[in-house]
């Protein structure tokens, strides 16, 4: 079946570090890519996406590209800010399937110290 | 309203007792998903709505679970005999449709469950 395995946390950083979160999949077929983020006390929010291989899911300054070729879609930021602090799960939904769920994986826990 | 929402934010239930979860999707949504979130499992896709009708119901556990959506709107899942295992954070979310799984999935700030 699908799964997402991502870097295991805690990552502590100190502010304007760059940051990886490592994620890769296993899909059949050709999956969209996700990556949503859980903010202290909030529920889930879409971060970015990519539909398709070579996409470049971009948003608040955090990019991932859709890597066919390693099956990744590994999740950066140049800069990181304190108000970044939060747990970020890469997630995965396949396509053609019929299968509508997202399949997460198990989240990494960042913490950005000033 | 403007986002997903759930109700009650937290429950606490005595081991053996029934318990309902309820979500208010976003309106206009076809599809409604359920997931929990716990902290050895990870997050789970439980069931999938589109419309009133569940085309996949692969996730749930057991069949002390279950689900109904109603009007094409609101979802309850229900616990009937509640176990300890079934404490986790029961998320839900909704989609403007579910061909394809590109379409973005908003979700509710959940619902803490603790079984006692």
């Amino acid at each position: 079946g699908d799964s997402v395995t991502q870097m295991e946390g805690p990552v502590t950083l100190s502010e304007e570090a760059f940051l990886t979160i490592n994620c890769t999949y296993t899909a059949t077929g050709y999956p969209s890519l996700f990556w949503y983020v859980q903010y202290p006390g909030e529920g889930l929010q879409l971060l970015l996406k990519a539909t398709k291989a070579d996409d470049k899911g971009s948003n608040k300054g955090f990019e991932a590209t859709y890597r066919k070729e390693t099956t990744s879609f590994h999740l950066e930021k140049g800069s990181v800010q304190v108000s970044d602090s939060a747990v970020y799960f890469c997630a995965l939904a396949a396509q053609g399937t019929g299968r509508r769920a997202l399949t997460f994986g198990s989240g990494t826990r960042l913490q950005v110290q000033p | 309203g403007a986002g997903v929402s759930q109700s009650p934010s937290n429950k606490v239930t005595e081991k053996g007792k029934d318990v309902e979860l309820r979500c208010d999707p976003i309106s206009g949504h076809t599809a409604l998903y359920w997931y929990r979130q716990s902290l050895g499992q990870g997050l789970e896709f439980l069931i999938y709505f589109q419309g009133n009708s569940a085309p996949d119901k692969s996730g749930l556990p057991s069949d002390r679970f279950s689900a109904e959506r109603t009007g094409g709107s609101v979802s309850t899942l229900t616990i009937q005999r509640t176990q300890q295992e079934d404490s986790a954070v029961y998320l839900c979310a909704s989609s403007f449709q579910g061909a394809g799984g590109q379409v973005e999935q908003f979700f509710g700030p959940g619902t803490r469950l603790t079984v006692l």
